[in-house]
């Protein structure tokens, strides 16, 4: 059974940088599939993040492209995400999920709170 | 870079069958048949239930079910039940990302 568990602070100040780790058990994140971060605001809808192939490589949505880096840890089967420069429009429960094919996450973390607050 | 459009609200009562439309663009759910749903429920995360436009994941009810013409794909629930109550979300690929759509209310009456 694939499990994915995220982790980090549940807040952070105006302009620093928002960290979170998805740890994943049951399957080997060097193995295959891409791995991604989809968020959503309190009372609104998923906005995907990112993703990053198992090779490493990595694709970004345009507007976040410029603030977003994914990482993965093989050695830790785990995969990471720094957002920077955060705003309170970055408030959000942040999820990790399997990516299977494009757009299709099929496993998903439980979520976790950020608050982007001073 | 824009959501894709789906309905705030649908609802329906036991045993109905519903429809929810999620409309893109040429660039997106018109040119991919890369289109999932996810239902989510409060406090929950979002579950796969349709992939690929029309395909089902092992263990969904084959009471859901997808499809797509042009740039608008729907999702349709068929003999509705109380556990269907949920928000709903659409997600296509774009040429080199994901777009969501904001979402769909499903009330069962």
């Amino acid at each position: 059974q694939v499990q994915l568990q995220e982790s980090g602070p549940g807040l952070v100040k105006p302009s620093e940088t928002l960290s979170l780790t998805c740890a994943v058990s049951g399957y080997s994140i060097s193995s295959g599939y891409y791995w991604g971060w989809i968020r959503q605001p309190p009372g609104k809808g998923l906005e995907w993040i990112g993703s990053i192939y198992h090779s490493g490589s990595t694709y970004y949505s345009p507007s976040l492209k410029s603030r977003v880096t994914i990482s993965g840890d093989t050695s830790r089967n785990q995969f990471s995400l720094k957002l920077s420069s955060v705003t309170a429009a970055d408030t959000a429960v942040y999820y990790c999920a399997r990516e299977i094919g494009y757009g299709t996450h099929d496993y998903w973390g439980q979520g976790t709170l950020v608050t982007v607050s001073s | 870079q824009s959501a894709l459009t789906q309905p705030a609200s649908v609802s329906g009562s036991p045993g109905q069958s519903i429809t929810i439309s999620c409309t893109g663009t040429s660039s997106d759910v018109g040119s991919y048949n890369l289109v999932s749903w996810y239902q989510q429920h409060p406090g929950k995360a979002p579950k796969l239930m349709i992939y690929e436009v029309s395909k089902r994941p092992s263990g969904v009810s084959n009471r859901f079910s997808g499809s797509k013409s042009g740039n608008t794909a729907s999702l349709t629930i068929s003999g509705l039940q109380a556990e269907d109550e949920a928000d709903y979300s659409c997600c296509s690929y774009a040429g080199d990302y994901l777009v969501f759509g904001g979402g769909t209310k499903l009330t069962v009456l």
